[in-house]
């Protein structure tokens, strides 16, 4: 299994502002990916982090309102930019341990406020 | 975007009962899993089952899998306190393409 850190584990911020949430993870993985959850709601996938490219994002998620960047196998950051309240949420960074393999392992999570 | 339904949303038993929780899918998967989620916090994998299965046991949970009703269950045995939870079916192909369920919230009292 994978052991998956996040950074930070939540914060209050003002509408208007970006956060770069970090996902570090304890050995190399091919599949990285992120993760909304909106309160009381079930995940929804926001993009792939691609090693070395730009992240393929799922629809109704943009590059402009969620850069990711992977600039390694063991480490990706998201940035929710331009923060409204709608992006109030928990915020998961996702792997998929060993090629081949589909368990999915999670970052313990980001729990964002936007005021 | 959600493949489906779990039903039921919300699930509440008394310790020691079993719980059983339902998923529904609607596109054609290679697997499909089972998480717990703990009061927000991160997911952690319970089970998964492949096309190819129809049941799977791990410890206290047995998962079935009608691919024909794209459909599958989660079966907790002899509940504790300790398993209440949120929980999600994910379906995904060959490690990609995952969709999670919206989630059955279950409350096992003591």
């Amino acid at each position: 299994s994978a052991v998956i850190s996040q950074k930070p584990s939540r914060d209050i911020c003002q509408r208007g502002t970006s956060l770069t949430i970090q996902c570090q993870v304890d050995s190399q993985v091919t599949m990285m990916f992120w993760y909304r959850q909106q309160p009381g709601q079930s995940l929804t996938l926001i993009a792939t982090a691609n090693q070395g490219s730009e992240a393929t994002y799922e629809s109704g998620f943009v590059i402009d309102k969620f850069p990711i960047s992977r600039p390694n196998l063991t480490f990706s950051t998201l940035t929710v930019s331009n923060m409204s309240p709608e992006d109030s949420s928990i915020y998961l960074c996702s792997v998929v341990g060993l090629p081949g393999t589909e368990t999915q392992y999670f970052g313990p999570g980001t729990r964002l406020l936007v005021l | 975007s959600q493949q489906g339904e779990e039903d039921p949303q919300a699930l509440s038993i008394q310790e020691g009962e079993n719980a059983t929780m339902n998923c529904s899918y609607k596109t054609s998967i290679n697997n499909l899993q089972w998480y717990r989620q703990n009061s927000g916090r991160g997911l952690v994998h319970l089970i998964l089952i492949r096309s190819n299965e129809r049941e799977k046991h791990s410890g206290r949970l047995r998962v079935t899998l009608d691919t024909s009703k794209k459909s599958s269950s989660l079966l907790i045995t002899a509940s504790r306190a300790a398993d209440t939870a949120s929980y999600f079916c994910a379906t995904s192909n060959y490690g990609q393409n995952f969709v999670f369920g919206p989630g059955t919230r279950l409350s096992v009292l003591p």
